[in-house]
């Protein structure tokens, strides 16, 4: 079983739409938690970066952490073409750095 | 340079060849880090450098990888005698400190045929 899982997707929403995306993890020791968005043959850029439990908004994106149930989400209102990437939920022990543990990431679709 | 450069972008490569990935960071930047993405999986770290040393080579999947980092700068991963399951793209990421934001190359595209 993988450390972090993640909905490979696709997911296909109508313009506009709030989107959520989730990852699970199991490893109790991650503290710091971020959301990557990357576009077809580019490399991940960071979106969102939360350290422990609670919510994180900035703009159209929230972050959410819920540790006591492993579980975390970035939800992205009013969604436009331009959102229309794959988003890599990723993860990290205090002390590690940027050795990152990443989900699979979620592909998502946005139509106009 | 601006942001993270990788050459090659693309690379395709007969079973069996060595091959050398190469990493330039943005300026400034004391570490650096190697990940690989397969098709349809998540980014796997492989290895990271603190100037020119590596505390952690934990995550090369066998010997026939290796990286070495000089002058504190640029970067080379290589990869002896390659196999089909080598075929994915190696990402490369750099920050200004270990606990800071890294900023993501292009990657490099590697087919083995």
């Amino acid at each position: 079983q993988k450390e972090v899982e993640q909905d490979p997707g696709p997911l296909s929403v109508p313009e506009g739409a709030i989107v959520s995306l989730n990852c699970t993890y199991s490893n109790s020791a991650f503290q710091y938690f971020m959301w990557y968005r990357q576009y077809s043959r580019k490399g991940p850029e960071l979106l969102m970066y939360t350290y422990s439990s609670g919510n994180k908004e900035d703009g159209r994106f929230t972050a959410q952490v819920d540790k006591s149930s492993k579980y975390i989400s970035l939800f992205i209102r009013d969604s436009q073409p331009s959102d229309s990437a794959t988003y890599l939920c990723a993860m990290k022990r205090p002390g590690a750095g940027n050795m990152l543990t990443f989900g699979g990431g979620t592909r998502l679709m946005v139509k106009p | 340079g601006a942001g993270v450069s990788q050459s090659p972008s693309n690379k395709v490569t007969e079973k069996g060849k060595d091959v050398e990935l190469r990493c330039d960071p943005i300026s400034g930047h004391t570490a650096l880090y190697w990940y690989r993405q397969s098709l349809g999986q998540g980014l796997e770290f492989l290895i990271y450098f603190q100037g020119n040393s590596a505390p952690d080579k934990s995550g090369l999947p066998s010997d026939r990888f290796s990286a070495e980092r000089t002058g504190g700068s640029v970067s080379t991963l290589t990869i002896q005698r390659t196999q089909q399951e080598d075929s994915a793209v190696y990402l490369c990421a750099s920050s200004l400190g270990t606990e800071l934001e890294a900023f993501f190359g292009q990657g490099t595209r590697l087919t083995v045929v």
